[in-house]
């Protein structure tokens, strides 16, 4: 079974523009979360997506926003770029069940100039 | 709101030797599930070990166990014979027990386990 994907794995953008990130799950999986890593803050959950509906969301600004396709495959967009959204943005995908493990995908590296 | 805190940023150990992790955590939910994750290098993160709050007996995974303290609210990962491979960072992670939170980690900051040979 091939694993999380992410892509793209890098990228470089400017204050003030917005980007889109995508995250495609193992196959069959039906959860996709995603999270941001600074080397300041740590591991951050952004939001969780179970079949196409938002189930949970972190404590981030509503520049940050997801969705969920009907093949499972998410996407985040964060929109007006600021420089503290430098991070690795990782996704997580899982069956979607509490006692499902969540599966990490090799993540985003976003700069923001 | 729960929180997860690990102490030591940086570990080393000499291969071959045993090295405990720590991690203590801040809850007043009864029903939990807590994590250790391995982030190498490569930025990959795997699982390592998972322990449910109602179990009892200590999770063990091959050279990877957990000393879990409920009460104490301690969960302490412990690396025997280490090899070259096991050098990354370690996290802890929290996860509450209802469905509602079935996507949401909450990790500590990380511990940078160094393997010498």
């Amino acid at each position: 079974k091939a694993g999380v994907t992410q892509t793209p794995r890098y990228l470089i953008k400017t204050r003030g523009q917005q980007v889109t990130l995508s995250c495609s799950p193992i196959s069959g999986h039906r959860s996709v979360s995603w999270y941001q890593q600074t080397p300041g803050q740590g591991l951050q959950f952004l939001f969780e997506y179970f079949s196409e509906t938002q189930r949970n969301k972190g404590n981030f600004p509503g520049r940050f926003s997801g969705r969920q396709f009907s093949n499972s495959r998410s996407e985040m967009n964060v929109s007006t770029l600021e420089l503290g959204d430098s991070a690795l943005y990782l996704c997580a995908s899982s069956l979607g069940g509490a006692d499902n493990e969540q599966f990490f995908g090799p993540g985003t590296r976003l700069t923001v100039l | 709101a729960q929180t997860v805190t690990q102490s030591q940023p940086e570990m080393s150990v000499q291969e071959a030797e045993t090295v405990t992790l720590s991690c203590t955590y801040d809850t007043s939910e009864s029903d939990y599930y807590l994590f250790w994750y391995k982030q190498p290098p490569s930025r990959q993160m795997i699982l390592v070990i998972r322990q449910e709050a109602y179990k009892q007996q200590n999770a063990t995974e091959n050279r990877f166990s957990v000393n879990f303290q409920k009460a104490a609210k301690s969960f302490s990962l412990k690396i025997s014979d280490s090899q070259l491979g096991d050098a990354a960072m370690y996290f802890c992670a929290y996860k509450s027990w209802g469905s509602g939170n079935t996507g949401k980690l909450i990790f500590g900051q990380g511990t940078t386990l160094q393997v010498k040979p």
